[in-house]
């Protein structure tokens, strides 16, 4: 069973700072199966980052995704107020399909 | 452009079975994509459920598996979660989502329902 852990719990940044969120795999996998997703308050989970680095449609360049093995990174460069939210990696399995996401971290105003 | 829907009890007496349906308009199930539900306890993170697609194929969480049926009916666009024997644990944020054709990821997702379990 795959596990993935989201570091920190809670990340609190002021506007115009870079944030850095990790998502740690517990065996190594293959980039392609890795994503990210962006949670704001009272909604539903939006697609940010698919294949560890590629950026979804209409997502603005300052997100960026990194890594490979079992340690990934989303890194914020410059932080916009509507940025401050809860992130999600997700992790897919195949053989049969299996989803497993991370627990989130919260971004929040400094 | 393609929106989702859940609706459905809002609370649900311990073994219980919950049942949910989601709406999709703006895009026909018929055309393909699976189909998903992923819910989300209060405070915790998201967890996957299951899916199917337009013929009725379903793949679910081991985890839920005995407990879950998924059905989809292409006439009406919409389809559904039936999860048996609820307890407290079931309470959560259930969301409904289209899987992206081609990629292991979920693209579209409804504003999700709360369910509660409790007598």
């Amino acid at each position: 069973e795959i596990v993935l852990t989201q570091s920190p719990g809670t990340l609190s940044l002021s506007p115009g700072e870079r944030a850095t969120l990790s998502c740690r795999v517990s065996q190594s996998v293959g980039s392609s199966s890795l994503a990210w997703y962006q949670q704001s308050p009272g909604q539903a989970p939006r697609l940010l980052i698919y294949g560890a680095s590629s950026r979804a449609t209409g997502i603005p360049d300052r997100f960026s995704g990194s890594g490979s093995g079992t340690d990934f990174t989303l890194t914020i460069s410059r932080l916009e107020p509507e940025d401050f939210a809860v992130y999600h990696c997700q992790h897919y399995g195949s053989s049969p399909p299996m989803y497993t996401f991370g627990q989130g971290t919260k971004l929040e105003i400094k | 452009q393609v929106q989702l829907q859940e609706s459905g009890p809002g609370l649900v007496k311990p073994s219980d079975t919950l049942s949910l349906t989601c709406a999709v308009s703006g895009y026909s199930i018929s055309s393909g994509n699976w189909w998903g539900w992923i819910r989300q306890p209060p405070g915790e993170g998201l967890e996957w459920i299951g899916y199917i697609y337009n013929s009725g194929s379903t793949y679910y969480n081991p985890s839920l598996k005995s407990r879950v049926t998924m059905s989809i009916d292409t006439t009406k666009n919409q389809f559904s979660l039936k999860l048996n024997s609820v307890t407290a644990v079931d309470t959560a944020v259930y969301y409904c989502a289209r899987k992206e054709s081609g990629r292991n990821l979920f693209d579209y997702w409804g504003l999700g329902t709360l369910v509660t379990v409790s007598s």
